[in-house]
């Protein structure tokens, strides 16, 4: 089974910075790697699919890149709504597995 | 647009079995799509549980140990997942989604307690 590590676990952000989280896979996964964002008592939404590739609906401000085993989402100039858990998701044939998930609170 | 909502039991029995379902509405369950059961403890991460094409095919996390069995109902548009020899490590919020690989639509999800 592919392990994804996200980090950090938390990061702290001030609204309109930039943040940038990191997923790392214990195997390449090509491109097949997405990203979710989750706030509190909602379902997980699509941000980033295909590693970069921006989902319908997602902002401009989210971006993504990586291949193979190391990936990043980053986040420019932090909206209030953006302040929430963010999931890596690989999906190779057969099979998916989720990162453990990196929260961005305000700082 | 498609939209995903689950139904079943909000409360299960330790050792029996939890059965939901997933109703699909604004897209064929026919498609090419897979549709897939994740979850989520209380206060925890996401956990992908497995999924299935409408032809039968199926793929499951190693992790469930062969508890779990994914099933599909053309007929009535949904998909249905079933586990066996629950415990209170199966407590959990149930999602199901709509999967052209990544998990592109959810539902809601439902919360399921495992407890006597």
């Amino acid at each position: 089974e592919i392990v994804l590590t996200q980090s950090p676990a938390t990061l702290s952000v001030s609204p309109g910075e930039s943040a940038t989280l990191s997923c790392r896979a214990s195997q390449s996964v090509g491109n097949n790697l997405a990203w979710y964002v989750q706030r509190p008592g909602q379902a997980p939404r699509l941000l980033i699919y295909g590693a970069s590739g921006r989902a319908i609906g997602s902002p401009a401000r989210f971006s993504g890149s990586g291949s193979g085993t190391d990936f990043t989402l980053t986040i420019s100039g932090l909206q209030s709504e953006d302040f929430a858990v963010y999931y890596c998701h690989q999906y190779t044939n057969g099979g998916g597995t989720f990162g453990q998930g990196t929260k961005v609170d305000i700082k | 647009q498609v939209q995903l909502q689950e139904s079943g039991p909000g409360l299960v029995r330790p050792s029996g079995t939890l059965s939901l379902t997933c109703g699909v509405s604004g897209e064929s369950i026919s498609s090419s799509n897979w549709w897939s059961w994740v979850r989520q403890p209380p206060g925890k991460g996401l956990e992908w549980i497995g999924e299935i094409y409408h032809i039968g095919n199926t793929n499951y996390s190693p992790s469930l140990k062969g508890r779990a069995t994914i099933s599909v109902d053309k007929s009535k548009n949904q998909f249905s997942l079933e586990l066996r020899y629950v415990t209170a490590a199966d407590t959990a919020v149930y999602y199901c989604a709509r999967s052209p690989g990544f998990l592109a639509d959810w539902g809601r999800g439902t919360l399921v307690t495992v407890s006597s």
